[in-house]
């Protein structure tokens, strides 16, 4: 059964880089079916949705953190990170990894494209960081 | 982005109530909506997918039907485990975002 576990420090300094892995365990993280991502959810609200990755390497963020995100797959460890610069107190969350899959469309508009639409099927339990002045 | 707004905020029901949660996107998403469940403390779980395919292991009484920018989510009747926070979310462009919740209550 797949399990996801993200680890990391549970304080951070503001201005400084919050640092998250999420360790992939009963899968293989190089499964060409699924991508792999954050999302957080600040103390009494919702979710948000950082980015993705898939192993081959492409990325998805969204474009409020973009500039300070960074998203990193390592296949030989079979993990996935995380990196955040520049960190203030909106950024103090639980922050979850999850295993994103579903369908992909490719088709001919000029170039070959592919649509990727994933849902997120299994989570972590999720990791609070606090980020203090 | 596209925005998910989702009504009720909280609902108060009780055991054995037949409850919807309405979830409306900002512009057409098809059918590529999520529906997850959160426990205080816990980490989201799938409920459905493609608006209406129940996740595996998801009992039969959750139901979920729309599509393009309308959608809702059914408790046949209520069981005292489904009280939590359910969010909706779109997958049809990035960046994926969720509904702001509904908190069902007893």
């Amino acid at each position: 059964q797949l399990q996801l576990q993200e680890s990391g420090p549970g304080l951070v300094k503001a201005s400084e880089t919050l640092s998250l892995t999420c360790a992939v365990s009963g899968g293989s993280i190089g499964d060409d079916n699924y991508s792999w991502g954050w999302i957080r959810q600040p103390p009494g609200r919702g979710l948000e949705w950082i980015g993705s990755i898939h192993y081959g390497g492409n990325t998805n963020n969204n474009p409020s953190l973009t500039s300070r995100v960074t998203i990193s797959v390592d296949t030989s460890k079979n993990q996935f990170s995380l990196g955040l610069t520049s960190v203030t107190a909106a950024d103090t969350a639980v922050y979850y990894c999850a295993r994103h899959f579903g369908t992909s469309y490719g088709f001919w508009s000029g170039s070959y494209t592919v649509n990727y639409y994933y849902y997120l099927d299994v989570w972590g339990k999720g990791t609070t960081v606090t980020v203090s002045s | 982005d596209i925005q998910m707004t989702q009504s009720p905020s909280s609902l108060s029901a009780s055991v054995g109530d037949r409850v919807t949660v309405t979830c409306r996107a900002s512009q057409s998403i098809s059918y590529w909506l999520a529906w997850y469940q959160q426990k205080a403390g816990k980490a989201p779980k799938l409920l459905i997918y493609k608006a209406s395919t129940l996740e595996s292991g998801v009992p039969s009484r959750f139901s979920g039907g729309g599509s393009g920018t309308e959608f809702t989510l059914t408790i046949s009747s209520l069981q005292p485990d489904d009280f939590a926070t359910y969010y909706c979310q779109q997958y049809n462009s990035y960046p994926y975002t969720f509904g702001q919740g509904t908190k069902l209550e007893i």
